[in-house]
């Protein structure tokens, strides 16, 4: 999961093989979670949001898990590709909702892709 | 294309030098932020605007100024007051404010600035 921190945690998959991303969110009342994905040197690219009323959403080979339980939210990427590695991290948002002032963001997880 | 453009890339501060760091966007959004990105940390909120000439101070925003004179640009001054300004910046925004769907961020391509 992420970290506050010098050196994010890593993660190494081989191509073609499934990849899972946890993130442990900080506040019971966030209501919107958003991950990103970031490559050196650029700026994040949005990959996924969910709501605190759903406990999962599917995109175009990703998958976001949201557990309020325990505070825990996963990405999942199936059929990793090479063009997957980069640092990804998440965001929650305290309500109410209608502007991302409150976004809150994780420190990342470096995603490295094995040939 | 549609996008948020930022520039320079990369940006030299000399000590006591005020410098400005530019962002664009043609995305027709309301709303524009300003972040700071450190090495293994979260992004830090420094000001954002939720609309033309009004802007916020966010949670780092010591040693920075903005202004909005204009919805589509919102440039950031590091002031020499900040005297750790080595990082990378990141502007971004979002759709409209008071809707459903304006906490997604859209983000430019960040600036590095550093010390001289």
């Amino acid at each position: 999961g992420e970290s506050v921190g010098l050196h994010l945690p890593t993660l190494s998959v081989q191509e073609g093989d499934n990849s899972i991303i946890n993130c442990a969110y900080s506040n019971s009342a966030s209501d919107y979670f958003i991950w990103y994905k970031q490559e050196s040197g650029k700026g994040p690219q949005f990959i996924i949001d969910i709501r605190s009323n759903m406990d999962k959403r599917q995109g175009q080979r990703v998958t976001v898990l949201l557990n309020k339980t325990v505070k825990h939210l996963s990405l999942q990427i199936a059929a990793t590709q090479p063009g997957d590695s980069a640092v990804y991290f998440c965001a929650e948002n305290l309500p109410p909702s209608g502007s991302a002032r409150q976004l809150t963001f994780g420190s990342g997880t470096q995603l490295t892709v094995l040939p | 294309d549609g996008g948020i453009t930022q520039s320079p890339k990369y940006l030299f501060r000399k000590e006591g030098q005020n410098v400005t760091l530019s962002c664009e966007q043609n995305l027709n959004h309301d709303a524009m932020y300003w972040y700071r990105q450190d090495p293994g940390q979260g992004l830090r909120l420094i000001y954002y605007s939720q609309i033309v000439n009004d802007f916020q101070k966010g949670d780092i925003a010591e040693g920075y100024s903005v202004s909005r004179e204009k919805k589509e640009s919102f440039p950031l001054t590091v002031t020499s007051a900040q005297k750790n300004p080595t990082a990378f910046y990141l502007c971004a925004s979002s759709p409209r404010t008071g809707g459903a769907t304006n906490e997604k961020l859209f983000f430019g391509s960040g600036t590095q600035l550093s010390v001289l």
